[in-house]
C-alpha cells in the first residue's frame, strides 16, 4: 500500500462547478496535511495545509481533514479553467501523492 | 524576494558524465531536500538534509549524492549519470522536515541519453 494515494484523473469538471479530490494515507499517527497545486511544467504551490479533524474554509478552496478514516480532501467551488492543474496531497509534509490532474472546461 | 533557485533549468547530457544541479535558498530554512518527479510516480525524494552537514537519504538515493556545506546551499551531484536518471527534478526547503510548507525551486528538466 502506498503511503499517499490519490485518483490519477484526469477528473474533469465544467466552469462554475465543485471539483473534489480525495487523498488517503497509510500513516495513523500523520498530524499535517497538504494540498499543493502544479500547473504543468511548473513547481508545486502550496494552497492549503490542515491539522485539524474538519473543514479548513479559504476563498473557493476547502479542505476536509478526517484523521479516523485517515483521508484528507480538496473541494474546489466554483471551479475556473485557471484551476486546470495537478493537485499534489503531501502528508506530514514530505510525503507526496501521485496527484489528480484537474481539467476545468469553458 | 523569498525564493528556492535551481541551476540548470535544462540539461542534457550523455551517460557517465558527472553533472551537479545547484540549488540554493534564500529564507534561512534549516530543511533542504531533493525530489525526482516522473509521469505517474508524483514526487520521489531522493535525499534530504536536517541542516549543515547532516543529510540522510529519502526514497530513491541510489546514483545521487549531496552536501551541505553551507545552510543555503544543497546540490545534487550525479557522478556518472544514466537514462533512467532522466527526470524532472525539484529542490525544495523548509522550516523543518515535518509539519511545514516545503518551498519548492523552479525545477531541472534533465536527459541523459
Amino acid at each position: 500500500q502506498k503511503e499517499v494515494e490519490q485518483n490519477s484523473g484526469p477528473l474533469s469538471v465544467p466552469e462554475g462547478a465543485i471539483a473534489s479530490l480525495n487523498c488517503t494515507y497509510s500513516d495513523r499517527g500523520s498530524q499535517s496535511f497538504f494540498w499543493y497545486r502544479q500547473y504543468s511544467g511548473k513547481s508545486p504551490e502550496l494552497i492549503m495545509s490542515i491539522y485539524s479533524n474538519g473543514d479548513k474554509e479559504d476563498g473557493r478552496f476547502t479542505a476536509q481533514l478526517n484523521k479516523a478514516s485517515q483521508y484528507v480532501s480538496l473541494l474546489i467551488r466554483d471551479s475556473q479553467p485557471s484551476d486546470s492543474a495537478t493537485y499534489l496531497c503531501a502528508v506530514r509534509g514530505m510525503r507526496f501523492g501521485a496527484g489528480t490532474r484537474l481539467t476545468v472546461k469553458p | 524576494e523569498a525564493q528556492v533557485t535551481q541551476n540548470p533549468r535544462y540539461l542534457i547530457t550523455v551517460t557517465g558524465k558527472k553533472l551537479t544541479v545547484t540549488c540554493s535558498q534564500n529564507m534561512n530554512h534549516e530543511y533542504m531536500s531533493w525530489y525526482r518527479q516522473d509521469p505517474g510516480l508524483g514526487l520521489r525524494q531522493i535525499y534530504y538534509s536536517m541542516n549543515v552537514e547532516v543529510t540522510d537519504k529519502g526514497d530513491v538515493p541510489e546514483g545521487y549524492k549531496v552536501s551541505r556545506k553551507e545552510k543555503r546551499n544543497f546540490p545534487l551531484i550525479l557522478e556518472s549519470p544514466s537514462p533512467n536518471q532522466t527526470s524532472l527534478y525539484f529542490c525544495a526547503s523548509s522550516l523543518s522536515r515535518e509539519g511545514y510548507t516545503q518551498y519548492f525551486g523552479p525545477g531541472t528538466r534533465l536527459t541523459v541519453l
